[in-house]
């Protein structure tokens, strides 16, 4: 299958400052990847659809400006989590769909990070 | 309410012995997916369906969809300590373009 990569797979920060993470395909072109997060033992919930070279679109409930999504070139699209609390502490996956939006819909997920704020 | 209702949400059983997880929606879907996540690691997809009645087998894995495309389940044989982890199923209703929709996964233990 279609390899995705996500780094870095863990991430300590302290209260307040910015924690950047990447998503990368690696042997296909992406033109939309998607945010996920995380909780243990529960399923994944869909932060926003990172478009290339347009505007993430997000999920109700999700802050824009809290969870800054760029998706510059067809194999990368970062998400960094601005001004960062205890509470934003969680595993994010991002995930790529190969071919166009008419396919079956499959995703290939990076393999997550997780951040834990301190 | 959830669109794909996994169940059951937690199940142990001791290796050696059989499963099936049910994934269910009131909404007809144009595919299926099956994931397995691990700890600390990403969901790996294990199969996708796309026809009413569908069947596909991945060894010990069976997976089956609905005719009417509501549904889909996935049967586990002789289940191992190796088939532990997380099991989500994923559809791309027919009114939603290609946004994909989870179930809420299935947490599975294999004791040995």
């Amino acid at each position: 299958g279609a390899v995705v990569s996500q780094h870095p797979s863990r991430v300590i920060c302290k209260s307040g400052t910015s924690v950047k993470i990447e998503c990368r395909s690696l042997d296909f072109q992406a033109t939309t990847m998607f945010w996920y997060r995380q909780f243990p033992k529960q399923s994944l919930m869909l932060m926003a659809t990172s478009n290339e070279g347009s505007k993430a679109t997000y999920e109700q409930g999700v802050e824009k400006d809290k969870f800054l999504i760029n998706h510059a070139s067809l194999t990368l699209s970062t998400l960094t989590v601005t001004s960062a609390h205890p509470e934003d502490s969680s595993f994010y996956i991002c995930s790529a769909r190969v071919g166009t939006v008419t396919n079956t819909g499959e995703l290939f997920f990076g393999e997550g990070s997780r951040l834990t704020v301190l | 309410t959830q669109l794909l209702e996994q169940s059951p949400q937690f199940l142990s059983i001791q290796e050696g012995e059989n499963l099936t997880v049910y994934c269910n929606s009131s909404s007809v879907f144009s595919s299926l997916q099956w994931y397995r996540q691990e700890p600390g690691e990403g969901p790996v997809l294990l199969v996708t369906v796309v026809t009413g009645g569908e069947v596909k087998k991945l060894k010990r894995l069976t997976f089956q969809f609905g005719d009417a495309r509501k549904d889909s389940s996935l049967h586990i044989t002789a289940a191992q300590p190796g088939d532990t982890g997380l099991y989500l199923c994923a559809g791309v209703r027919e009114t939603s373009g290609s946004r994909l929709t989870f179930g809420e996964g299935t947490q599975l233990t294999v004791n040995p």
